[in-house]
């Protein structure tokens, strides 16, 4: 079965700092896509970054990257120079889009980032 | 584009009273989906459609639950009775259906059941 682990409730960074954070998969299926989602103290999901299981490099949204390592099954988000507008809580998520594309995400139970000043 | 719309977006109601949470996704999206979010248990899947047909409910906590997509335009989840334990955060998301694409959520409904 597929699975998401995120294995750090809470994360904190100094402002202007760069941030990792951990996100582990499991899947059989060699055909799968990776997302994070940044959800503020407001509420609302974020899609922040995707990355596809087949992309040749590691995808990038300004100060978003994606750390994949397809063979350790790991798909890191790395903020640069954080911002105090960083704070909240980060998920990461699966797809599965091979032969059972399902259109479904499985989620991580979530990061919590403090950006201290 | 006004992205995914749910209403309402805060509902306070008695256990046992019928709780009806509604969302329109976006235009031309074919995947629908409603989640419950809770401190516990985090964000959890309940159900999805895709061209409006349900396809996977097994994420719906048991009978008290139900959803339907009669158009492509809009979707509700029910909940009757009520019970305390239902309180928790409903997002309607809505996708195309391609591999790499986001979805997009709604801002949520709190339910809050006294």
């Amino acid at each position: 079965a597929q699975k998401i682990t995120q294995t750090q409730p809470g994360m904190f960074v100094q402002e202007k700092e760069a941030v990792t954070l951990d996100c582990t998969y499991d899947t059989s299926d060699p055909s799968y896509g990776l997302f994070w989602y940044k959800q503020p103290s407001s509420g609302e999901m974020i899609f922040l970054i995707y990355q596809g299981s087949y992309d040749q490099q590691n995808a990038t949204e300004g100060r978003y990257s994606l750390n994949f390592q397809k063979a350790r099954k790991s798909a890191n988000l790395v903020i640069s120079a954080s911002q105090l507008g960083d704070s909240a809580m980060y998920f990461c998520a699966m797809r599965d889009s091979g032969s059972g594309n399902t259109g479904k995400l499985i989620f991580g139970q979530g990061t919590t980032l403090q950006v201290k000043p | 584009d006004a992205g995914v719309i749910q209403s309402p977006r805060h509902e306070v109601t008695e256990m046992g009273q019928e709780v009806t949470l509604r969302c329109k996704p976006i235009s031309g999206h074919d995947y629908l989906f409603w989640y419950r979010q809770t401190m516990m248990r985090g964000l959890e899947l309940l159900i999805y459609f895709n061209n409006n047909v349900p396809i996977d409910d097994s994420g719906m906590p048991e009978d008290r639950f139900s959803a339907k997509m009669p158009n492509a335009s809009f979707s509700t989840l029910k909940i009757q009775p009520s019970e305390p334990r239902d309180s928790a955060v409903y997002f309607c998301a809505s996708s195309f259906s391609l591999p790499n694409y986001e979805q997009y959520f709604g801002p949520g409904t709190r339910l809050t059941v006294t």
